[in-house]
């Protein structure tokens, strides 16, 4: 299928686990985004990608790590993951990173930390 | 610094009325904006947008209003219904990608 998929779903995981977040886009954008979505906070930026092999961090990326080996696939992992992680993640994908067009999102993943 | 801001984090609307969505900008170097919904369990999709060089624009009940000495814009949904219940959030093309504010909760009551 065309678009942007993420998986899980739902995940829940307890305190200190390692955990890794899918996102794949079929479109071949050059941009994607890992946000996460929380009530008083909005959309906040974990990382962004301009390319392969090609990573940036964003407004709130500590406990976390991403790769881009290609450019189709856009990994989150929490390394150890902490109750204060407990959220809904959103990965985006775009052709440049002020497309006007704006950023397509997944579905989300709703992570949860126990 | 909260660089976009929607200052009300939620409204209730009564169907067939008006909703008006607000957001503030503290950026003059802004110069695209864009309002995406979000429904729950979905990702957040793209709703309309506006560049600088205007100060409206339309599509169907959808009107987007630019004030850029107030550094302010707005969304007005015109009649709505009940399935424009949604978190709606503005976004502005910053220096290097999309600043998003922190949403605003419509609910839309028959």
């Amino acid at each position: 299928d065309a678009g942007i998929t993420q998986s899980p779903r739902y995940k829940i995981t307890e305190t200190g686990r390692q955990v890794t977040l899918m996102c794949h886009q079929t479109w071949s954008h050059s941009y994607m985004f890992w946000y996460r979505q929380d009530l008083g906070h909005g959309l906040r930026l974990i990382y962004y990608s301009a390319a392969a092999d090609i990573t940036d961090k964003g407004e709130v990326p500590d406990g976390y790590v991403v790769s881009r080996s290609k450019t189709e696939n856009f990994p989150l992992t929490l390394e150890s993951a902490t109750r204060s992680q407990t959220s809904v993640y959103f990965c985006a994908s775009s052709v440049s990173s002020m497309d006007r067009d704006g950023y397509t999102f997944g579905s989300g993943t709703r992570l949860t930390v126990v | 610094d909260q660089q976009v801001k929607q200052n009300s984090p939620s409204l209730s609307v009564q169907e067939g009325r008006i909703s008006i969505l607000n957001c503030d900008y503290t950026n003059s170097m802004f110069d695209y904006f864009l309002w995406y919904k979000k429904y729950p369990a979905e990702g957040p999709t793209f709703l309309i947008s506006i560049s600088s060089i205007k100060d409206k624009n339309e599509d169907g009940r959808f009107t987007v209003f630019l004030n850029k000495s107030a550094k302010h814009l707005s969304l007005h949904i015109v009649p709505s219904q009940p399935g424009d219940s949604a978190v709606y959030f503005c976004a502005a093309i910053g220096t290097d990608k999309l600043i998003f504010g922190t949403g605003t909760r419509l609910q839309v009551f028959p």
